[in-house]
């Protein structure tokens, strides 16, 4: 059966960063994308960015181009999210999805990680 | 960027009733749109794809319907299990965009 299994929570200080696993497993990783949604407490769901696990391919959010990184360990099927300069509005609850198809919904989801940005 | 507009945000409702959540898009987006739900502390669940698609495993009281700009999730009877956060999502061309989320609350 597919999973997604993230890493844990991580607290870190204003200007920090933080970086996020996403171990893929039941399925072929190189054929689907990977997306990084975030959630702040209370609040919706804001879409982060994407990466092709076949070739690398990227497309952030615009209002996070410059500070996220995303990348993938084919040899481990896994995907990992990099947030640099974080900020306290950085605080969330993180999560991976399988992208259905090129650019399709997400049918897969990971667990969460709870990122907590504090002096 | 498309912005998906989501009305109502808070929806009170009893079990058995029949719901219906709007979500609007700002511009086409043909049938490329999702409906998540989503309960305190999981993550979200894939309910409907292309607009009238039902995933599978998903009961058949969900279902879904519009195209271009303005598209509904309708659940047939609400169950107790239903009382959830409800979000919309376009899907086209390597850019993703969420609904603001409807919660369903039981009145």
């Amino acid at each position: 059966q597919v999973q997604l299994v993230q890493s844990g929570a991580e607290v870190k200080k204003p200007g920090a960063s933080v970086k996020v696993s996403c171990k893929a497993s039941g399925y072929t990783f190189t054929s689907y994308g990977i997306s990084w949604v975030r959630q702040a407490p209370g609040q919706g769901l804001e879409w982060m960015g994407w990466i092709s696990a076949y070739n690398g391919n990227t497309n952030y959010a615009q209002k996070l181009q410059g500070r996220v990184t995303m990348t993938t360990d084919t040899s481990t099927s896994t995907a990992y999210m990099e947030l640099r300069s974080l900020r306290s509005d950085d605080t969330a609850v993180y999560y991976c999805a399988r992208v259905r198809g090129l650019t399709g919904p997400f049918d897969y989801w990971g667990q969460g990680t709870l990122v907590t940005v504090s002096s | 960027d498309i912005q998906m507009t989501q009305s109502p945000s808070t929806l009170s409702a009893s079990v058995g009733d029949r719901v219906t959540i709007t979500c609007r898009a700002s511009q086409s987006i043909s049938s490329w749109l999702a409906w998540y739900q989503q309960k305190p502390g999981k993550a979200p669940k894939l309910l409907i794809y292309k607009a009238s698609s039902l995933e599978s495993g998903v009961p058949s009281r969900f279902s879904g319907s519009g195209s271009g700009t303005e598209f509904t999730l309708t659940i047939s009877s609400l169950q107790p299990d239903d009382f959830a956060t409800y979000y919309c999502q376009q899907y086209n061309s390597y850019v993703w965009t969420f609904g603001q989320g409807t919660k369903v609350e039981i009145k």
